[in-house]
Formats: structure tokens, sequence, C-alpha cells
């Protein structure tokens, strides 16, 4: 069936280090797919999306690519801050099948 | 200018209760959802509506009703409350295929 499965963390990194969140899907038809970002005590917001293959998300530094020959949507980001401490959760839409899936969500801590 | 908005922002009841929460959005968005998050933060779809419409209504006890009396706004009222019910209920919306807008949240606590 359709599913998003993203690394697990927590994923501990240092100020300015590079960052990586693997993402990969499965599904039937062409979907579109999203970051979402969760800081502590809020809702979910868009960071970035992509809609077709090939096509390159970025929003605030951070970027994914959607590769349809490796049905992956990883997460980069050159110089991570403190402030990008949150959950990260991967999504794919299909809305003519009115599916929308989440992935497990990855907590990324940065340490000054 | 909140886009969507829930209420209340924190419930704590007691087991066998009945209670609800409710969702706004002003986004003229035509479908709405409910989504639980556990305490591992993994996110669970309830329900959607599309135009008034139920659309989605995944497997979740059927203590569990939502009510969308307008495109605007979906509401979700728990019968009988469990300790497993504890949670944070989150509210979205969305236009056609385009990316969902997340509510603040509702954590609901039961003793």
């Amino acid at each position: 069936g359709d599913s998003v499965t993203q690394m697990e963390g927590p994923v501990t990194l240092s100020e300015e280090a590079f960052l990586t969140i693997n993402c990969t899907y499965t599904a039937t038809g062409y979907p579109s797919l999203f970051w979402y970002v969760q800081y502590p005590g809020e809702g979910l917001q868009l960071l970035l999306k992509a809609t077709k293959a090939d096509d390159k998300g970025s929003n605030k530094g951070f970027e994914a690519t959607y590769r349809k020959e490796t049905t992956s949507f990883h997460l980069e980001k050159g110089s991570v801050q403190v402030s990008d401490s949150a959950v990260y959760f991967c999504a794919l839409s299909l809305y003519n099948f009115n599916k929308f899936y989440f992935g497990s969500g990855t907590k990324l801590n940065v340490k000054p | 200018d909140t886009a969507v908005s829930q209420t209340p922002k924190y419930l704590v009841t007691q087991m066998g209760n009945d209670k609800s929460i409710k969702c706004e959005q002003n986004l003229g968005h035509d479908t709405m959802y409910w989504y639980k998050q556990d305490s591992k933060k993994f996110l669970k779809i309830m329900f959607s509506y599309n135009n008034k419409e139920l659309i989605i209504n995944e497997t979740v006890p059927n203590r569990f009703s939502p009510k969308s009396p307008d495109k605007a706004h979906l509401n979700l009222h728990i019968n009988s409350l469990e300790l497993g019910d504890s949670a944070v209920y989150f509210c979205a919306s969305s236009l056609a295929e385009s990316e969902q807008y997340f509510g603040p949240g509702t954590r609901l606590t039961v003793t």
C-alpha cells in the first residue's frame, strides 16, 4: 500500500553541521511530496513541497528533490542552527484517491 | 488573521465523560481533517471532510464522531472518553491537492 518511511531519530548535530533526513515513499499514481516541521508545542507547518519528478522544493535553507527513480525525497540543509531543532515529517498526497500519508517523524536536536 | 484555529488548546477530563473539540479555518479551503498525534509524535489521520461530506473515515472507535456544519468548520465529538484517547488532536485544512494547513492542536488528557 501507499506509505512514507523516514529515518528514525533523534538526530543530534552541532550547529553549522550538514543535515540529511532520509525519506522514501511507496505510492500508486503520481504523488505530491512534502516536508513539514513541528516546533515544540506547536502544530505542523509546511516547510517545502514538490509536485512532480525532479522538482526541487526549498525554503529557509532546506531543500529536497523529488526522485522518482529512487522514490525518495530526502531533506537537506547545509548548515543547521539551534533554532532548527524540531520534529520533521515527510508526507505524500494522492488527492485523486483522497489520501495523505505522513512519515513517523524525525526529531532533530541541534547543539550550540 | 489565524488560518486554522482550534478550541480548546488544553482539555483535561475524566474517563467516561463526553467532550468536543472545535475547529475553524478562514482560508476558504474545501477539505478539512482531524489527526491524532500520540506521545511518540506519530500522526494518524482520523477523518476528512470535503465540502461538508465525509470522505475519509479511518478505523477509529465509533465513540469519535465528526460534524461539519459548513465548509469552514469541523468539530470532533468524543463519547465515553478512555485513557487511551489522551493525545494531541490536530485539525487541518487544504484546497484541492495542495498542502495542508494545521491548527495549533488540542492536548487532551483523560484521567
